[in-house]
């Protein structure tokens, strides 16, 4: 069946670096990529999302790759602040338009 | 739109007993979600509905779990008889656009323990 596999599971940087969290996927149907972020407590929220006929996307410190033919895509933060501490959650979706999440990745980012 | 809205927020009750989630989705919205996210096993999407209908309950871990949508403003989410293992934050999500390829809201929850 479909799956998502998402790494790493904790990732600590330090204030003003970089992270990138990557996930892949195992429908070679999927055509919709979102990220999601939840704060302690609070609900997943979309971050960010691309679609298959795109191969990068970005929005302002975070922007989104994809690659098909290997299946898998990123998110990458640029200048992470300590308000970027949170759980990301990659997705995926096809035709039957059904979300399935990866594991999700703990970001702490130290100040 | 006040968002997707469940009830109730905290649900905490004794082995055994049945439960009843509820959910709200956004108006207009044609795809409603339940996921159930635990430490252990993150989101994990236990049924899906188009249109009222229930289109994927493969996730759905055994029989005590059923779903309903009666109508496109309301589904439930139950659980009889419940188990401690049953514990975890309940989610309800919904989604809708021509193309399919949206973004799904998520409701804020609802934090179910069994003792």
């Amino acid at each position: 069946g479909e799956n998502v596999e998402q790494h790493p599971s904790t990732l600590s940087v330090q204030e003003g670096d970089s992270a990138v969290i990557k996930c892949t996927y195992s429908d070679s149907a999927s055509n919709y990529f979102p990220w999601y972020k939840q704060e302690l407590g609070k609900r997943p929220q979309l971050i960010i999302d691309i679609r298959s006929n795109v191969g990068e996307k970005k929005d302002q410190r975070i922007a989104v790759t994809l690659n098909k033919t290997a299946k898998h895509f990123s998110l990458h933060i640029t200048e992470t602040q300590p308000e970027d501490s949170a759980v990301y959650f990659c997705a995926a979706t096809s035709g039957t338009y059904k979300y399935i999440f990866g594991t999700g990745t703990r970001l702490k980012v130290l100040a | 739109d006040a968002g997707v809205i469940q009830s109730p927020r905290h649900e905490v009750t004794e082995m055994g007993q049945e439960v009843t989630l509820r959910c709200k989705p956004i108006s207009g919205h044609d795809y409603l979600f339940w996921y159930r996210q635990t430490m252990m096993r993150g989101l994990e999407l236990l049924i899906y509905f188009n249109n009222n209908v229930p289109i994927d309950d493969s996730g759905m871990p055994e029989d005590r779990f059923s779903a309903k949508m009666p109508n496109a403003s309301f589904s439930t989410l139950k659980i009889q008889p419940s188990e401690p293992r049953d514990s975890a934050v309940y989610f309800c999500a919904s989604r809708g656009g021509p193309s399919g390829l949206t973004e799904a809201f998520f409701g804020q929850g609802t934090r179910l323990t069994v003792v």
